[in-house]
């Protein structure tokens, strides 16, 4: 019982680099998010899909791009990484009920 | 102003202590409440989930939900060193799945 499996668990990246942060659910859910966490901030939303096919903005989307690319996968890129996006990003998967939110262990970026 | 405020602790207290932990809201629309707990370096987890004004309880927990003062509430009775974590508040529309996160408030119990 996997849940939500995000890789890699850590990345360095030099300014001005690229790469996709991984996710994906094993439990059928409709709902995937990309969240970061950074101290003081708290969680903020930065995409969202609400079901396979489709995505929105969330609070932060600036220098992201994501694919929902079938019910389980849900990618973040980062096109040309910056200083200020070093942090912790999470993924996260739910049911319509919303009482089946389950987060992954989280990707630690640090931009260089 | 964020939409959501919690406030961020640290707050520390003895084993066996009541512990309050608070979120306001501004938004009035927000229907679904939820309380996330987070330990160091891992993924929040689901605690506790309301979707009306009142009292939910499980176990040594209870949730409570007052949207006249847009203000929700997570009571751990009881508490155990093992319950040192950050507690996340959330909340999301009723039309939505977009969970808006209040800033977490970081709990240590000491035994």
């Amino acid at each position: 019982n996997a849940g939500v499996t995000q890789t890699p668990k850590f990345q360095v990246l030099k300014t001005g680099q690229s790469m996709t942060l991984q996710c994906a659910q094993d439990m059928n859910h409709n709902s995937m998010y990309w969240y970061r966490q950074d101290p003081g901030m708290g969680l903020r939303l930065i995409y969202y899909s609400a079901s396979e096919g489709t995505t929105d903005k969330g609070e932060v989307p600036n220098g992201y791009n994501v694919s929902r690319l079938n019910k389980r996968e849900f990618s973040l890129r980062l096109e040309s990484a910056a200083p200020s996006q070093t942090s912790v990003y999470f993924c996260a998967s739910s049911e319509a009920d919303r009482e089946s939110a389950f987060f992954g262990q989280g990707t630690r970026l640090t931009v260089v | 102003q964020k939409e959501v405020e919690q406030d961020p602790g640290p707050l520390s207290v003895p084993e066996g202590a009541i512990v309050s932990l608070n979120c306001t809201y501004s938004n009035s629309a927000f229907q679904y409440f939820m309380w996330y707990r987070q330990y160091s370096r891992k993924g929040p987890e689901l605690l506790m989930y309301t979707y009306s004004s009142g009292n939910k309880e499980d176990g040594r927990f209870t949730a409570q939900v007052d949207k006249s003062s847009k203000y929700i509430s997570l009571f751990i009775r009881d508490s155990q060193p093992s319950d040192s974590a950050t507690y996340l508040c959330a909340m999301t529309l009723y039309n939505t799945d977009k969970l808006i996160f209040g800033t977490g408030t970081r709990l240590q119990v000491f035994p």
